[in-house]
């Protein structure tokens, strides 16, 4: 029944290994978005995803890249972990142009 | 010159206060505000929404913007327990992403 999913919800992983989350939504949204909030609250936006077309965040790492299959799911794919990408990642869904965002729940990401 | 300035707090107060956060911006061009409410280790929730200038009440919230000093408020009144959260404003232009303030931590004490 949850709107906006994102698994896993807790990863702990080694510099240098690469991981990925997944989020999916039910609402039928046609923009999906990633997230990043640090440890200040502060929540800034990677990546939005409307209707196939992926608008990037240009203070993004390329390490980053997301990964839609279809209208429902983006998946955050990460290479070469650093240690300033521990953060909680959060996948939310919306309508253009000024509907709300739902957001998942967030998956906090803590690299060693 | 960060885009939305919010005070981070932490903000505390005794049950039963009015509690007033607040938002400055610099982008004119923004006129879709919204007030967010995040519980310890869960995702933001929507909890006010406005569109322009003006007041919306819902219970114990009132949003207001105040678009020509660029400059939006939240008031809880009957502050409770229950609203110990961190409150986050956003906004966002027409057709474009929403930016969000650093957030305001809230504890409302018994």
């Amino acid at each position: 029944d949850t709107a906006v999913s994102q698994t896993p919800k807790y990863l702990v992983t080694q510099m240098g290994n690469d991981k990925s989350i997944k989020c999916e939504q039910n609402l039928g949204h046609d923009t999906m978005y990633w997230y990043k909030q640090d440890s200040k609250k502060f929540l800034k936006i990677m990546f939005s995803y409307n209707n196939k077309e992926l608008i990037i965040n240009e203070t993004v790492p390329n390490r980053f890249s997301p990964k839609s299959p279809d209208k429902a799911h983006l998946n955050l794919h990460i290479n070469s972990l650093e240690l300033g990408d521990s953060a909680v990642y959060f996948c939310a869904s919306g309508r253009v142009p000024g509907g709300e965002l739902f957001f998942g729940e967030g998956s906090r990401l803590t690299v060693l | 010159q960060k885009e939305v300035e919010q005070d981070p707090g932490p903000l505390s107060v005794p049950e039963g206060a009015i509690v007033s956060l607040n938002c400055t911006y610099s982008n004119s061009a923004f006129q879709y505000f919204m007030w967010y409410r995040q519980y310890s280790r869960k995702g933001p929730e929507l909890l006010m929404y406005t569109y322009s200038s003006g007041n919306k009440e819902d219970g114990r919230f009132t949003a207001q913007v105040d678009k020509s000093s660029k400059y939006i408020s939240l008031f809880i009144r009957d502050s409770q327990p229950s609203d110990s959260a961190t409150y986050l404003c956003a906004m966002k232009e027409y057709n474009n992403d929403m930016r969000f303030g650093a957030g305001t931590r809230l504890t409302v004490k018994p």
